[in-house]
């Protein structure tokens, strides 16, 4: 099963713009990440946002996160062609020892010349 | 290595029969995961490591997928009887252990592609 939900699932837009993507999720999280994946790749992590933190930056990349509203976002900033890849959110679960990342569907983003 | 290796990088194999696919994690890091992804899907969990033992094999679809890790390093994904549903990219991850500052995140393989025909 997936807990996240990204949206949109797909999104274009020109180089030099910003980018936005959302996540929304069901159980309660120890923290929340940001994946990328380009075409045929493995995952590569982007960002680490804890269940305690509302707002992280790296680089381009801004994470959001509301636990009340299970939700968060992701902005890449002055996209690039390159960042053109998919993108995925996955949840941590809180409580217990495990330590299990779910990941959502994720949105594939273009970033075209 | 540097990072996390996968091999076979391809297999395609005929309905019915066994697979078996690798993943050599990276040195030190004591938990390992498997997931599974089809096309235009995000990946799917199957189980996780600490360790030589199973911590969580909650995702593992049925009783034709077994996965190994004996000594805690490398580990296997074993399929039995395979059938064409199976077809998917096979994913490996690793994670440092908890006293890490980047204990969080996995490191991932680029994956086994597997086609059953």
């Amino acid at each position: 099963s997936q807990q996240g939900e990204e949206d949109p699932q797909a999104l274009s837009i020109q180089e030099g713009e910003n980018a936005t993507m959302n996540c929304s999720y069901k159980t309660s999280i120890n923290n929340l990440q940001w994946y990328r994946q380009n075409s045929g790749r493995g995952l590569v992590h982007l960002i680490l946002i804890r269940s305690n933190e509302r707002e992280k930056h790296s680089g381009r990349l801004r994470v959001t996160l509301d636990t009340s509203k299970k939700s968060s976002s992701l902005l890449i900033t002055a996209s690039r062609a390159a960042d053109t890849a998919s993108y995925f959110c996955a949840t941590a679960n809180s409580g217990g020892s495990n330590y299990k990342l779910t990941f959502g569907k994720g949105t594939l983003l273009t970033v075209n010349p | 290595g540097a990072g996390v290796s996968q091999t076979p990088s391809n297999k395609v194999t005929e309905k019915g029969k066994y697979v078996e696919l690798r993943c050599d994690p990276i040195s030190g890091h004591t938990a390992l995961y498997w997931y599974r992804q089809s096309l235009g899907q995000g990946p799917e969990f199957l189980i996780y490591f600490q360790g030589t033992g199973a911590a969580d094999d909650s995702g593992l679809p049925n009783d034709r997928f077994f996965a190994v890790r004996p000594e805690g390093s490398v580990s296997t994904l074993k399929i039995q009887r395979t059938e064409r549903g199976d077809s998917a990219v096979y994913l490996c991850a690793s994670r440092p252990s908890g006293g890490s500052t980047r204990a969080g995140e996995l490191f991932f393989g680029e994956g086994s592609r597997l086609t059953v025909l």
